[in-house]
């Protein structure tokens, strides 16, 4: 079974852009979370997407935002990029929502802010 | 929120010793995993252990979750095993609060 999936791998955006991360879960998964980790703060929780809805969601500002697809696949958005926001940004999937299911996460997408 | 403590930040080991990675965490759980982050960022899944004691080959690890606290062994470590440990605990859906992690270099 293929692992989590999340394009592109390695990104460069200028301050003042957007940008578009894209995740796809294990196949039968139906739970996506987001992570943001960077050298300061470490692995922090975005938000969890569950059946198109977001089901929980972390203290980032609005500018991030996520939706859910039909067939389980989640984006993220940050929009008005800012240097702080280079980081690497983790999704992870599991079979359900809820806290008795593994997470398995996909490799990354390491975003960079110039 | 819960606070996740993991213990020591930084281990040096000559290959072929063995260690003890200790994580705490100040509230109730229901889901405890512990990951090894490789050199390109991924995560990678070594246990889903929310109490009990589990093995995997050279690792294992075990949760009392009555005192609130988990440890990773490794034994016979590998060159390969460097790298950074984290355990990561779930108090309500699917959201995990990491700890800082612990960086471990095993020397040749």
């Amino acid at each position: 079974k293929a692992g989590v999936t999340q394009t592109p791998r390695y990104l460069i955006k200028t301050r003042g852009q957007q940008v578009t991360l894209s995740c796809s879960p294990i196949s039968g998964h139906r739970s996506v979370s987001w992570y943001q980790q960077t050298p300061g703060q470490g692995l922090q929780f975005l938000f969890e997407y569950f059946s198109e809805t977001q089901r929980n969601k972390g203290n980032f500002p609005g500018r991030f935002s996520g939706r859910q697809f039909s067939n389980s696949r989640s984006e993220m958005n940050v929009s008005t990029l800012e240097l702080g926001d280079s980081a690497l940004y983790l999704c992870a999937s599991s079979w359900t929502s809820g806290v008795f299911y593994e997470q398995y996460f996909g490799p990354g997408t390491r975003l960079t802010v110039t | 929120g819960i606070q996740v403590e993991q213990s020591p930040p930084d281990l040096i080991l000559q290959e072929g010793a063995n260690s003890t990675l200790r994580c705490n965490f100040s509230d109730s759980v229901n889901n405890l995993q512990w990951f090894h982050q490789n050199p390109w960022g991924q995560l990678i899944n070594l246990f889903y252990i929310p109490s009990g004691t589990k093995q995997n080959g050279r690792l294992s690890a075990t949760t009392v979750a009555t005192e609130r606290y988990s440890l990773l062994y490794i034994s016979s470590s590998q060159t390969t095993d460097s790298g950074v440990y984290f355990c990561a605990v779930g108090t309500s859906g699917s959201r995990l609060t990491f700890g800082e992690g612990t960086q471990l270099t095993v020397n040749p």
